[in-house]
């Protein structure tokens, strides 16, 4: 069973701190991976995605993937009280449409 | 430009009923997913379509669960004999190239 685990959080931070999200996923052929927010009530949009090892940065979102040990972060920079929301991860194996979500961990920014 | 839309958003109904939802994808797409969100929950893959291959259905979790896609644009999950286990969201994508899933707002549905 390919799994995907965030941690559900809450992770509270402070206004202008960075904010540090993790995703592990389980499947070594995983080739592709999404960083999604999803606001209470609404439905996800992409934030990021990344297929390579290393940094990706865009604005203040950097995701982070590290194929060996099978982890994917999303750092945010100057974390804003617009940014709360859920955070959630997906993932996609080589060859595949299929995406597998994490549950998400929910962010919340405290002004 | 028009994103993508379902229908309707918000169904109540009698545990035992069937019921349709709908999803319009953006023009040109061709993949169109359906997942399945419960409270608290990430998203659960039912069905994936692309183009005009056979969809995948192995996310499907139950045979009262089925799905089409009429000229590879519209699409409409069907649930027969609703349980209350059913009560979700139900979020419908589409993607033109099988990364950046585009959601629609989805459709809560009720079972009572």
């Amino acid at each position: 069973q390919k799994e995907v685990e965030q941690n559900s959080g809450p992770l509270s931070v402070p206004e202008g701190a960075i904010a540090s999200l993790n995703c592990t996923y389980s499947d070594r052929g995983s080739q592709s991976f999404f960083w999604y927010r999803q606001y209470s009530g609404k439905s996800p949009e992409l934030i990021m995605f990344i297929y390579s090892n290393g940094d990706k940065e865009d604005g203040r979102f950097t995701a982070q993937l590290n194929k060996a040990s099978q982890y994917v972060s999303l750092l945010i920079r100057d974390s804003q009280p617009s940014d709360s929301a859920t955070y959630l991860c997906a993932v996609g194996s080589s060859g595949t449409y299929k995406y597998i979500f994490g549950t998400g961990t929910r962010l919340k920014v405290l002004a | 430009g028009a994103g993508v839309s379902q229908s309707p958003s918000n169904k109540v109904t009698e545990k035992g009923k069937d019921v349709e939802l709908r999803c319009d994808p953006i023009s040109g797409h061709t993949a169109l997913y359906w997942y399945r969100q419960s409270l608290g929950q990430g998203l659960e893959f039912l069905i994936y379509f692309q183009g005009n291959s056979a969809p995948d259905k192995s996310g499907l979790p139950s045979d009262r669960f089925s799905a089409e896609r009429t000229g590879g644009s519209v699409s409409t999950l069907t649930i027969q004999r609703t349980q209350q286990e059913d009560s979700a969201v139900y979020l419908c994508a589409s993607s033109l190239d099988s990364d950046e899933q585009f959601f629609g707002p989805g459709t809560r549905l009720t079972v009572l």
